[in-house]
């Protein structure tokens, strides 16, 4: 059960654009479409933001999306908002009957 | 309005054992998968234990297996999780998770405000 490969830290200016990475093996994120991302405030509880590699809850905005290419999943936020800065986490299946997370990143907003 | 609400986390001496428990409402219960995740202090999510939707099947990452157990008690729509032999690695806010429909080691798209457990001498 070996945690999934993120970036620590990530940053980009109101309005742009940034990607953050998330990369696993063939026995999890390569295996299965099911890679989740979650969005965690200093202090407060994690918030589903993409599941099932690029589907999102109600409410989450259109600006979060996902995407798997091979063993790497991505998170993209567009139009960068002060309010997305926080932590982000993914999240896959790992096969044998087991979930992983990965070390998270903290996003920026410069 | 869905909610999720553990308590039962406290300080430990290691080697002790401590019972968390997460009372939901505001959905029907027995319907999801219910899971337990944990965060160090300063670190990062940490997948503990997942007890699926029909009843049957639990799931426990390697670092607790053999030492917690997951059990749902669907008429008092409560989740538990039994920790024994506590060690100081298992210090952590403790996340009830309720599983998005139809899955059960995937995606959580509810969470408690957790409970912390302090296990120290």
């Amino acid at each position: 059960q070996s945690a999934l490969t993120q970036p620590p830290s990530a940053s980009g200016s109101p309005g742009q654009s940034v990607t953050i990475s998330c990369t696993g093996t063939s026995s999890d994120v390569g295996g299965y479409n099911y890679v989740s991302w979650y969005q965690q405030h200093p202090g407060k509880v994690p918030k589903l933001m993409i599941y099932e590699v690029s589907k999102r809850p109600s409410g989450v905005p259109d600006r979060f999306s996902g995407s798997k290419s091979g063993n790497t999943a991505s998170l993209t936020v567009s139009g960068l908002q002060a309010e997305d800065e926080a932590d982000y986490y993914c999240s896959s299946y790992g096969g044998n009957k087991n979930l992983v997370f990965g070390g998270g990143t903290k996003l920026t907003v410069l | 309005e869905v909610q999720l609400l553990e308590s039962g986390g406290g300080l430990v001496q290691p080697g002790g054992s401590l019972r968390l428990s997460c009372a939901a409402s505001g959905f029907t219960f027995s319907s999801y998968a219910l899971s337990w995740v944990r965060q160090a202090p300063g670190k990062g999510l940490e997948w503990v234990s997942t007890f699926s939707a029909d009843g049957v099947s639990t799931y426990y990452a390697d670092s607790v297996k053999g030492r917690f157990t997951i059990s749902r008690d669907n008429s008092k729509n409560t989740l538990y999780l039994q920790m024994n032999s506590l060690s100081a690695d298992d210090t952590a806010v403790y996340y009830c998770a309720k599983a998005v429909v139809g899955g059960t080691l995937h995606a959580f798209d509810m969470w408690g405000q957790g409970t912390m457990v302090t296990v120290s001498s």
